[in-house]
Protein backbone atom coordinates (compact mmCIF):
# COMPACT_ATOMS: atom_id res chain seq x y z
CA UNK A 1 0.00 0.00 0.00
CA UNK A 2 1.98 2.94 -1.32
CA UNK A 3 2.04 5.60 0.74
CA UNK A 4 0.83 10.15 -0.09
CA UNK A 5 2.45 10.00 -3.44
CA UNK A 6 3.64 13.76 -4.45
CA UNK A 7 5.45 15.05 -7.49
CA UNK A 8 7.21 16.32 -8.49
CA UNK A 9 10.05 16.28 -5.85
CA UNK A 10 11.61 19.27 -7.06
CA UNK A 11 10.36 22.04 -9.40
CA UNK A 12 12.53 25.02 -10.58
CA UNK A 13 10.10 27.87 -12.31
CA UNK A 14 10.78 31.20 -13.70
CA UNK A 15 9.02 34.19 -12.59
CA UNK A 16 5.56 34.43 -14.33
CA UNK A 17 5.18 30.48 -15.06
CA UNK A 18 2.86 28.32 -13.86
CA UNK A 19 3.11 25.09 -11.52
CA UNK A 20 1.39 22.79 -10.79
CA UNK A 21 1.59 20.09 -7.69
CA UNK A 22 0.50 16.85 -7.83
CA UNK A 23 -0.44 14.53 -4.92
CA UNK A 24 -1.92 11.19 -4.77
CA UNK A 25 -3.49 10.45 -1.19
CA UNK A 26 -3.14 6.86 0.11
CA UNK A 27 -5.36 3.93 -1.23
CA UNK A 28 -8.58 4.53 0.38
CA UNK A 29 -8.11 8.22 1.78
CA UNK A 30 -10.61 10.49 0.17
CA UNK A 31 -9.68 13.49 1.65
CA UNK A 32 -6.91 15.60 1.09
CA UNK A 33 -4.84 18.77 2.09
CA UNK A 34 -2.29 21.04 1.03
CA UNK A 35 0.56 22.58 3.65
CA UNK A 36 2.86 25.40 2.64
CA UNK A 37 6.39 25.40 4.51
CA UNK A 38 8.81 27.79 4.34
CA UNK A 39 12.45 26.92 5.49
CA UNK A 40 12.81 26.87 9.65
CA UNK A 41 9.00 27.67 9.82
CA UNK A 42 5.92 25.54 10.75
CA UNK A 43 3.40 23.81 7.99
CA UNK A 44 0.79 26.54 7.31
CA UNK A 45 -2.16 25.37 6.11
CA UNK A 46 -4.03 25.75 2.57
CA UNK A 47 -6.68 23.89 1.39
CA UNK A 48 -9.06 20.88 2.59
CA UNK A 49 -10.37 18.64 -0.46
CA UNK A 50 -12.37 15.61 -0.49
CA UNK A 51 -13.25 14.48 -4.05
CA UNK A 52 -14.60 17.37 -6.34
CA UNK A 53 -15.17 19.36 -3.71
CA UNK A 54 -13.31 22.15 -1.46
CA UNK A 55 -14.21 21.85 1.71
CA UNK A 56 -12.25 24.80 3.48
CA UNK A 57 -9.96 26.90 1.08
CA UNK A 58 -8.80 29.38 4.29
CA UNK A 59 -5.20 29.16 4.18
CA UNK A 60 -5.51 29.60 0.03
CA UNK A 61 -4.04 33.52 -1.00
CA UNK A 62 -7.24 35.09 -2.65
CA UNK A 63 -5.26 35.12 -6.13
CA UNK A 64 -2.75 33.26 -8.21
CA UNK A 65 -3.61 29.84 -6.11
CA UNK A 66 -6.34 27.12 -6.83
CA UNK A 67 -6.46 23.46 -6.08
CA UNK A 68 -8.77 20.83 -7.14
CA UNK A 69 -9.18 16.78 -6.46
CA UNK A 70 -11.35 15.52 -9.28
CA UNK A 71 -13.07 12.24 -9.24
CA UNK A 72 -10.45 10.76 -10.97
CA UNK A 73 -6.55 10.92 -10.97
CA UNK A 74 -4.58 12.99 -8.22
CA UNK A 75 -5.27 16.19 -6.25
CA UNK A 76 -3.12 19.05 -8.14
CA UNK A 77 -1.62 22.75 -6.41
CA UNK A 78 -1.73 24.84 -9.06
CA UNK A 79 0.36 28.48 -8.56
CA UNK A 80 -0.11 30.99 -11.77
CA UNK A 81 2.25 33.44 -12.48
CA UNK A 82 4.77 32.46 -9.87
CA UNK A 83 6.84 35.02 -7.61
CA UNK A 84 10.18 33.99 -5.70
CA UNK A 85 8.00 34.44 -2.60
CA UNK A 86 6.03 30.99 -3.71
CA UNK A 87 9.50 29.18 -3.37
CA UNK A 88 8.44 26.94 -0.30
CA UNK A 89 7.95 23.53 -0.10
CA UNK A 90 4.21 22.31 -0.60
CA UNK A 91 3.53 18.88 1.39
CA UNK A 92 0.00 17.17 1.19
CA UNK A 93 -2.03 15.12 3.45
CA UNK A 94 -4.51 12.50 3.13
CA UNK A 95 -6.66 10.84 5.47
CA UNK A 96 -10.05 8.36 5.43
CA UNK A 97 -12.24 10.34 6.86
CA UNK A 98 -13.20 12.82 8.79
CA UNK A 99 -11.68 12.27 11.89
CA UNK A 100 -8.41 12.48 10.96
CA UNK A 101 -7.17 9.36 12.35
CA UNK A 102 -4.27 7.78 9.83
CA UNK A 103 -2.93 11.96 9.08
CA UNK A 104 -0.37 11.06 6.43
CA UNK A 105 2.10 12.96 4.49
CA UNK A 106 4.18 12.87 1.16
CA UNK A 107 7.54 13.62 0.77
CA UNK A 108 6.52 17.20 -0.32
CA UNK A 109 7.62 19.08 -3.35
CA UNK A 110 10.41 21.96 -2.80
CA UNK A 111 9.34 24.54 -6.04
CA UNK A 112 12.05 27.23 -5.98
CA UNK A 113 11.27 30.52 -8.16
CA UNK A 114 14.37 31.73 -10.38
CA UNK B 1 -6.28 33.97 16.53
CA UNK B 2 -5.52 30.85 17.91
CA UNK B 3 -3.01 28.76 17.08
CA UNK B 4 -1.07 25.71 18.87
CA UNK B 5 2.56 26.81 19.49
CA UNK B 6 6.06 25.44 21.59
CA UNK B 7 7.14 26.49 24.51
CA UNK B 8 11.23 25.87 23.07
CA UNK B 9 11.97 26.51 19.92
CA UNK B 10 15.39 24.06 20.30
CA UNK B 11 16.63 21.28 22.49
CA UNK B 12 19.84 20.03 22.79
CA UNK B 13 20.26 16.82 25.05
CA UNK B 14 23.15 13.89 25.34
CA UNK B 15 22.33 10.43 23.74
CA UNK B 16 20.57 8.31 26.25
CA UNK B 17 19.12 11.11 28.20
CA UNK B 18 15.35 11.64 27.92
CA UNK B 19 13.75 14.20 25.80
CA UNK B 20 10.28 16.36 26.67
CA UNK B 21 9.09 18.77 23.98
CA UNK B 22 6.46 20.92 25.23
CA UNK B 23 3.31 22.35 23.08
CA UNK B 24 0.26 24.92 23.98
CA UNK B 25 -2.75 25.12 22.25
CA UNK B 26 -5.56 27.63 23.00
CA UNK B 27 -8.22 26.36 21.58
CA UNK B 28 -10.57 24.26 23.70
CA UNK B 29 -12.61 22.89 21.01
CA UNK B 30 -9.89 20.88 19.90
CA UNK B 31 -10.24 16.94 20.37
CA UNK B 32 -7.61 15.28 18.40
CA UNK B 33 -3.54 15.76 18.67
CA UNK B 34 -0.66 14.42 16.41
CA UNK B 35 2.94 14.70 16.83
CA UNK B 36 5.33 14.25 14.16
CA UNK B 37 9.03 14.13 12.81
CA UNK B 38 10.74 15.72 10.29
CA UNK B 39 14.01 15.16 9.11
CA UNK B 40 15.63 17.51 6.67
CA UNK B 41 14.09 17.14 3.29
CA UNK B 42 11.16 15.19 4.30
CA UNK B 43 7.78 15.31 5.44
CA UNK B 44 6.25 15.04 8.53
CA UNK B 45 6.02 11.23 9.94
CA UNK B 46 3.70 10.27 12.42
CA UNK B 47 4.58 9.64 15.88
CA UNK B 48 1.56 9.36 17.87
CA UNK B 49 -1.68 10.44 18.42
CA UNK B 50 -3.76 11.56 21.39
CA UNK B 51 -7.40 11.78 21.40
CA UNK B 52 -9.03 14.46 23.91
CA UNK B 53 -11.14 11.82 25.85
CA UNK B 54 -7.38 10.55 27.25
CA UNK B 55 -4.65 12.27 29.32
CA UNK B 56 -2.22 9.70 27.92
CA UNK B 57 -0.76 7.09 25.29
CA UNK B 58 2.21 5.84 24.74
CA UNK B 59 4.16 4.34 22.40
CA UNK B 60 7.39 2.14 21.58
CA UNK B 61 9.85 5.01 23.41
CA UNK B 62 7.66 7.88 22.99
CA UNK B 63 4.78 9.42 25.69
CA UNK B 64 2.22 11.43 24.80
CA UNK B 65 0.66 13.74 28.02
CA UNK B 66 -2.31 16.07 27.55
CA UNK B 67 -3.88 18.16 29.97
CA UNK B 68 -6.73 19.92 28.88
CA UNK B 69 -6.83 21.82 32.13
CA UNK B 70 -3.85 23.80 30.87
CA UNK B 71 -4.00 23.28 27.65
CA UNK B 72 -0.69 22.00 27.54
CA UNK B 73 0.74 18.87 25.38
CA UNK B 74 3.90 17.03 25.89
CA UNK B 75 5.97 14.49 23.64
CA UNK B 76 8.60 12.28 25.86
CA UNK B 77 11.62 10.36 24.40
CA UNK B 78 12.92 8.08 26.40
CA UNK B 79 16.67 7.08 25.77
CA UNK B 80 16.64 9.55 22.87
CA UNK B 81 18.91 8.69 20.27
CA UNK B 82 21.03 10.00 17.77
CA UNK B 83 18.74 8.96 14.71
CA UNK B 84 15.95 11.19 17.04
CA UNK B 85 17.72 14.33 15.49
CA UNK B 86 14.53 16.18 13.74
CA UNK B 87 12.51 18.66 13.96
CA UNK B 88 9.13 17.85 16.44
CA UNK B 89 5.80 19.47 15.68
CA UNK B 90 2.32 19.35 17.51
CA UNK B 91 -0.51 19.50 15.53
CA UNK B 92 -4.16 19.85 16.56
CA UNK B 93 -7.51 19.40 15.02
CA UNK B 94 -10.25 22.25 16.40
CA UNK B 95 -12.90 20.29 15.40
CA UNK B 96 -13.85 22.49 12.27
CA UNK B 97 -13.27 21.15 8.53
CA UNK B 98 -11.31 18.79 9.71
CA UNK B 99 -8.01 20.32 9.24
CA UNK B 100 -4.91 19.50 11.03
CA UNK B 101 -3.13 22.99 12.19
CA UNK B 102 0.48 22.88 13.23
CA UNK B 103 2.55 24.52 15.96
CA UNK B 104 6.26 26.52 14.60
CA UNK B 105 7.95 23.38 15.58
CA UNK B 106 11.11 22.44 18.02
CA UNK B 107 14.25 21.35 16.45
CA UNK B 108 15.79 18.60 19.12
CA UNK B 109 19.57 18.03 18.68
CA UNK B 110 21.27 14.53 19.94
CA UNK B 111 24.75 14.92 21.49
CA UNK B 112 26.87 11.82 21.22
Amino acid sequence: NAGVMQNPRHLVRRRGQEARLRCSPMKGHSHVYWYRQLPEEGLKFMVYLQKENIIDESGMPKERFSAEFPKEGPSILRIQQVVRGDSAAYFCASSPNQQNYGYTFGSGTRLTVV
Amino acid sequence: GESVGLHLPTLSVQEGDNSIINCAYSNSASDYFIWYKQESGKGPQFIIDIRSNMDKRQGQRVTVLLNKTVKHLSLQIAATQPGDSAVYFCAENRGNNNDMRFGAGTRLTVKP
